[in-house]
Formats: structure tokens, C-alpha cells, sequence
């Protein structure tokens, strides 16, 4: 049982560059969300999934895009990097809206 | 939607003393109340919820209260050590219009000094 997966855990990229974050779970957690965490922040939703083919927009939804095509992965897709996305983006999983939520690693993303 | 506030932002204790945080929120449809705990460089850990049906839960040195009524809970510390020093936060969640969604406090950086 592994938990929440987070790839890569370390990501340099260029502004203007696409890239995808992956996230996957292995307790078949029906919710998954995604945060990021700049210093000073705390904790911004960007989107989240309360099952396969359901999505919403969090906070700070702008310039990322996510799907859920199967319980297990909710990958976090950046269409053009801006240095305003330099942040830790952590993905997160819960069974359902009365337990705990269990966070991964977390993504360290600098956009130069 | 649901509305966490987190106070204090910053919060410095002697080792051996308590430290408390408290947190309101806004939604009486909150039903469910994590607190987490971030080591820096870390992930944010679980390190006790409480639910609306209970007032109070104690594990070791951490407990945690409820009062629905003001619509706020508190995370409570003894005897502080060291390895406490991290940012915690407070969450709310409930089964309603915003299911799935855990509101999240802005966090606390406690410090415990030796």
C-alpha cells in the first residue's frame, strides 16, 4: 500500500513549457485534490474529483488543467509555464468527506 | 462556501508548556474537523480529527475541542517538545453542495524553544 504517489518530485522548466504532474493512490479513494503551497501561503486548492469523470475548480484553477479518467490517477497538466506557477504542488486523497485526507510527497516546480 | 479562520499565525512556547490554536468556521453543515501537521520540507500529516458528534478527543499529549455552537475547535498541546515545531493546520469539511472539498486554515508556525 503505497499511499499517494507524486511524479517527478523535482521539475526545472522553461516559460512557455507544457507539462503534466502525476498523481496516483492506491487506496480507492473516490476524492483527490490538488494544492499548491507557496511560502507564507498556506495551503490553495486548484481543483479537485469526487470520482472518475468528476471535476471541479478550486481557488486557484487558472493555467492548469486536470481530468480523472480512472480512481486511481488525477494528473495536474500546466498548458504554458509562467514563473508564477514556481511553487510545491501537493496532491492529496480521502475515501469520502468524513475522513481523513492523505497527502503526497509534493511536486517541487520552479519555472524560469 | 465554507470560510476557516486560523489564529495565531505564529505562535512561540518554552518547552514543557501548552500551546493552543483555535479556529472558527462559518458553515453550521461542517461536520468533520482535521488538524495537520507540517514539518519543513514535509508533507502535511494527520495528526488528529474530531467529529461532530464529539465534543472533545484526546490521543497522548494532542487533544482537540468542538463547540458547535460558536462554530469553533481548538488543538491543544502539552507539554510541548521540541519536535513540535512545525506549521499546523485547521480543516473543515462537510457532506453538502461542496462534497469533497476540506477547507483549510492559513496555518501556525509553532516554535517551541528549549
Amino acid at each position: 500500500n503505497a499511499g499517494v504517489t507524486q511524479t517527478p518530485k523535482f521539475q526545472v522548466l522553461k516559460t512557455g513549457q507544457s507539462m503534466t504532474l502525476q498523481c496516483a493512490q492506491d487506496m480507492n479513494h473516490e476524492y483527490m485534490s490538488w494544492y499548491r503551497q507557496d511560502p507564507g501561503m498556506g495551503l490553495r486548492l486548484i481543483h479537485y474529483s469526487v470520482g472518475a469523470g468528476i471535476t471541479d475548480q478550486g481557488e486557484v484553477p487558472n493555467g492548469y488543467n486536470v481530468s480523472r479518467s480512472t480512481t486511481e490517477d488525477f494528473p495536474l497538466r500546466l498548458l504554458s509555464a509562467a514563473p508564477s506557477q514556481t511553487s510545491v504542488y501537493f496532491c492529496a486523497s480521502r475515501y469520502n468527506s468524513n475522513q481523513p485526507q492523505h497527502f503526497g510527497d509534493g511536486t517541487r516546480l520552479s519555472i524560469l | 462556501g465554507e470560510n476557516v479562520e486560523q489564529h495565531p499565525s505564529t505562535l512561540s512556547v518554552q518547552e514543557g508548556d501548552s500551546a493552543v490554536i483555535k479556529c472558527t468556521y462559518s458553515d453550521s453543515a461542517s461536520n468533520y474537523f482535521p488538524w495537520y501537521k507540517q514539518e519543513l520540507g514535509k508533507r502535511p500529516q494527520l495528526i488528529i480529527d474530531i467529529r461532530s458528534n464529539v465534543g472533545e478527543k484526546k490521543d497522548q499529549r494532542i487533544a482537540v475541542t468542538l463547540n458547535k455552537t460558536a462554530k469553533h475547535f481548538s488543538l491543544h498541546i502539552t507539554e510541548t517538545q521540541p519536535e513540535d515545531s512545525a506549521v499546523y493546520f485547521c480543516a473543515a469539511s462537510n457532506r453538502g453542495s461542496t462534497l469533497g472539498r476540506l477547507y483549510f486554515g492559513r496555518g501556525t508556525q509553532l516554535t517551541v524553544w528549549p
